[in-house]
């Protein structure tokens, strides 16, 4: 099973500022395989980025991924409150894929 | 835009099966054209996959449930089943249901529904 290593735990930063967050693979996930998913309290995870680096439909381009193999990162521009949410990575390269602990990001 | 629902009963007593349904609406989980899936959430935890399925019958399950749970597809009702057994205190999560975007298993979530909490208590 590849396990997925999120950090940091948590994030807080001021509006306007922009996020780093990392996803560490224990083996390599081919074909980029990875997705980036936004949980607000209370509701269903949402897509933002999958293979690794393309936007979902309707996702602001504030958002943007990348990395290969064993390491990925989702970058988040320009802060804002509605950023507010714990984003969790996904490899679906091995089936049924598993998930980071996810990062909390806050808002100063 | 598919919708999908789950439903079920909010308390298990321990050692007993959950079961769980999820409705999908406008789309239908005999296409051949995606897989679907169950993924769990422990209060004030992270994300947990279960296992997906696709039409025919294919399954993969995560290693940690494999021995307990059963996933299939109701083709009459267009609905989705999660069937775990001898369910203890570490099964109480909120359980959602989800389309992969492709016929693969290796394809990510586009569409999830709201989840149920299901407790696990006598």
């Amino acid at each position: 099973e590849i396990v997925l290593t999120q950090s940091p735990g948590t994030l807080s930063l001021s509006p306007g500022e922009s996020a780093t967050l990392s996803c560490r693979a224990s083996q390599t996930v081919g074909a980029g395989y990875l997705a980036w998913y936004q949980q607000k309290p209370g509701q269903a995870p949402r897509l933002l980025i999958y293979d690794a680096s393309i936007r979902a439909a309707g996702v602001p381009d504030r958002f943007s991924g990348g990395g290969s193999r064993t390491d990925f990162t989702l970058t988040i521009n320009r802060l804002e409150g509605e950023d507010v949410a714990v984003y969790y990575c996904q490899q679906y390269d091995t089936s049924p894929g598993t998930f980071g602990r996810g990062t909390k990001v806050d808002i100063k | 835009q598919p919708q999908l629902q789950e439903s079920g009963p909010g308390l298990v007593k321990p050692s007993e099966t959950l079961s769980l349904t999820c409705t999908v609406s406008g789309g239908s989980v005999t296409s051949q054209n995606y897989y679907w899936g169950w993924i769990r959430q422990p209060p004030g935890k992270g994300l947990e996959s279960i296992g997906n399925v696709f039409y025919g019958g294919t399954t993969y399950y995560s290693a940690s449930l494999k021995s307990r749970v059963t996933i299939s597809v109701d083709k009459s009702q267009n609905q989705l089943s999660l069937k775990l057994r001898s369910v203890t205190a570490a099964d109480t999560a909120v359980y959602y249901c989800a389309r992969h975007w492709r016929a693969s298993p290796r394809s990510h979530f586009d569409y999830w529904g709201q989840g149920v909490l299901v407790t696990v208590s006598s």
